[in-house]
C-alpha cells in the first residue's frame, strides 16, 4: 500500500470547515483513497472513499487533485463530537492483504 | 462497530494467564482481520483471513499468538502466558463483499496485570 503522510494535529473551533491533507506520492493507478475516523475506545469507522476529483457524501467531501498524489477530507461546520483521530489510507479497492494506518490525524474541536 | 461483534469489551488477567478474544462478523464478507491498537498509538496489523486461502500471520508479534476461524465466520485470537506488553486494544475488521470497505469491530480492551 502507498505511504502515506497527515498533519499529526490539527485544532479548530466549532462551525468552522476544517480540511486535512493527506500526501501520498507513490499512489498506483489503481490505488483508492479512503478516510476513516475513530473516536477513543471505538474502532476505525469508514468515512468517505475516492479515486479522483471530488467525492461527496453526507459527512464530508474528498476532493483529489488531477495528479492524485495528495487528498484532502473537508468536513463541514464541525461541531465537538467531530473530535477525533482520521486515518489516510491509500490503497486498491480490493485489499488482498493488510491495511496500512498511518499515525493519523488528531483533530480537536474546540467550543 | 454496526456487523462485527467482538467480546469481551474489557478484559483483564493476570500476567501469564491465556484469554481468548472472540469476534463474530455479519456474513457477506470477505476477509477478516485482527489488529491491535496500543495506547495513542496507530494500528498494528496481526493476522488476516480470506476464503479458504491460509491465513497471512505475518504480523504476530510472537509464537505466543494464534488465530483461527471457524465456519468462514466466527474468529478467535488466542493469546497464552499473557505479557504486560499484551496490553491493548484489539480490533476486528471485516472487508465487506458488498459496496467494499472495512467495518470494525468496537475491539476488546485487554490489560494484563
Amino acid at each position: 500500500l502507498a505511504k502515506t503522510t497527515q498533519p499529526i494535529s490539527m485544532d479548530s473551533y466549532e462551525g468552522q470547515e476544517v480540511n486535512i491533507t493527506c500526501s501520498h506520492n507513490n499512489i498506483a493507478t489503481n490505488d483508492y483513497i479512503t478516510w476513516y475516523q475513530q473516536f477513543p475506545s471505538q474502532g476505525p469507522r469508514f468515512i468517505i472513499q475516492g479515486y479522483k476529483t471530488k467525492v461527496t457524501n453526507e459527512v464530508a467531501s474528498l476532493f483529489i487533485p488531477a495528479d492524485r498524489k495528495s487528498s484532502t477530507l473537508s468536513l463541514p461546520r464541525v461541531s465537538l463530537s467531530d473530535t477525533a483521530v482520521y486515518y489516510c489510507l491509500v490503497g486498491p479497492m480490493e485489499y488482498g492483504n493488510k491495511l496500512v494506518f498511518g499515525a493519523g490525524t488528531i483533530l480537536r474541536v474546540k467550543s | 462497530g454496526a456487523g462485527v461483534s467482538q467480546s469481551p469489551s474489557n478484559k483483564v488477567t493476570e500476567k501469564g494467564k491465556d484469554v481468548e478474544l472472540r469476534c463474530d462478523p455479519i456474513s457477506g464478507h470477505t476477509a477478516l482481520y485482527w489488529y491491535r491498537q496500543s495506547l495513542g498509538q496507530g494500528l498494528e496489523f496481526l493476522i488476516y483471513f480470506q476464503g479458504n486461502s491460509a491465513p497471512d500471520k505475518s504480523g504476530l508479534p510472537s509464537d505466543r499468538f494464534s488465530a483461527e476461524r471457524t465456519g468462514g465466520s466466527v474468529s478467535t485470537l488466542t493469546i497464552q502466558r499473557t505479557q504486560q506488553e499484551d496490553s491493548a486494544v484489539y480490533l476486528c475488521a471485516i472487508l465487506r463483499t458488498v459496496g467494499g470497505g472495512y467495518t470494525f469491530g468496537s475491539g476488546t480492551r485487554l490489560t494484563v496485570v
